[in-house]
């Protein structure tokens, strides 16, 4: 399966902490996707790093890439109840003639923050 | 950027029957997609959708299961075969509008009795 796995399957952490999840893919990317999903609804499109780039801001998030190790974490700051819901990474891996435009998608780390 | 309306948002289908899932967006795109999100599970791709040619299914994927149309660059429909309940899922479309960003449909929910 190209399916990435992402660690871990569920964090629970208290408002105001930090919350730190990992993703590992197995193939040459062009790039890498992070969303968020409430509880079954639709996906909402967080950030995007291309595979020539290390690390990216956006608000609150924090998005690392090491092409090297096949690796992405995704830190969220000062996490607020609201922040709740499953993350999922998700690569658009490269084929023989560039971007396959396939999205693959993680496991998933489902994120409960207490209030 | 572009607006994808899925439809029906859930449906509760018995046993055999077929229902068919629609998606429509508000530009023309070259490419659509397909996914099905089991409960509890994330997101797997079922399909892509090309206008002018056959759908290229990922495997575990058939055409006689799951077929797809893509009659024009704005809309595209999925349908579910002879569901039986391991067939409940969300399912949902995307599209790739040039490089970023990438557009879901919200999803239909399916239970299948």
């Amino acid at each position: 399966s190209q399916q990435g796995e992402e660690d871990p399957q569920a964090l629970s952490i208290q408002e105001g902490e930090n919350a730190t999840m990992n993703c590992s893919y197995k193939t040459s990317i062009n790039n890498l996707q992070w969303y968020r999903q409430n509880s079954g609804r639709g996906l909402v499109h967080l950030i995007l790093i291309r595979s020539n780039e290390r690390e990216k801001h956006s608000g609150r998030l924090r998005v690392t890439l090491d092409t090297s190790k096949k690796s992405s974490s995704l830190l969220i700051t000062a996490s607020r109840a609201a922040d709740t819901a499953s993350y999922f990474c998700a690569t658009d891996f490269a084929g023989g003639g560039g971007a396959t435009n396939k999205l693959i998608f993680g496991t998933g780390t489902l994120l409960a923050v207490q209030p | 950027s572009a607006v994808i309306s899925q439809k029906p948002s859930r449906d509760i289908c018995q046993r055999g029957t077929s229902l068919t899932i629609q998606c429509q967006v508000d530009s023309q795109v070259t490419m659509m997609f397909w996914y099905r999100q089991q409960p509890g599970q994330s997101l797997t791709l079922i399909a892509t959708a090309n206008q002018g040619s056959e759908a290229t299914y990922e495997s575990g994927f058939v055409i006689d299961k799951f077929p797809i149309s893509r009659p024009n660059l704005t809309f595209s429909t999925l349908t579910v075969s002879n569901m039986s309940p391991e067939d409940s899922s969300i399912y949902l479309c995307r599209t790739r509008e040039g490089f970023h960003p990438q557009h879901f449909g919200d999803g239909t929910r399916l239970s299948i009795l």
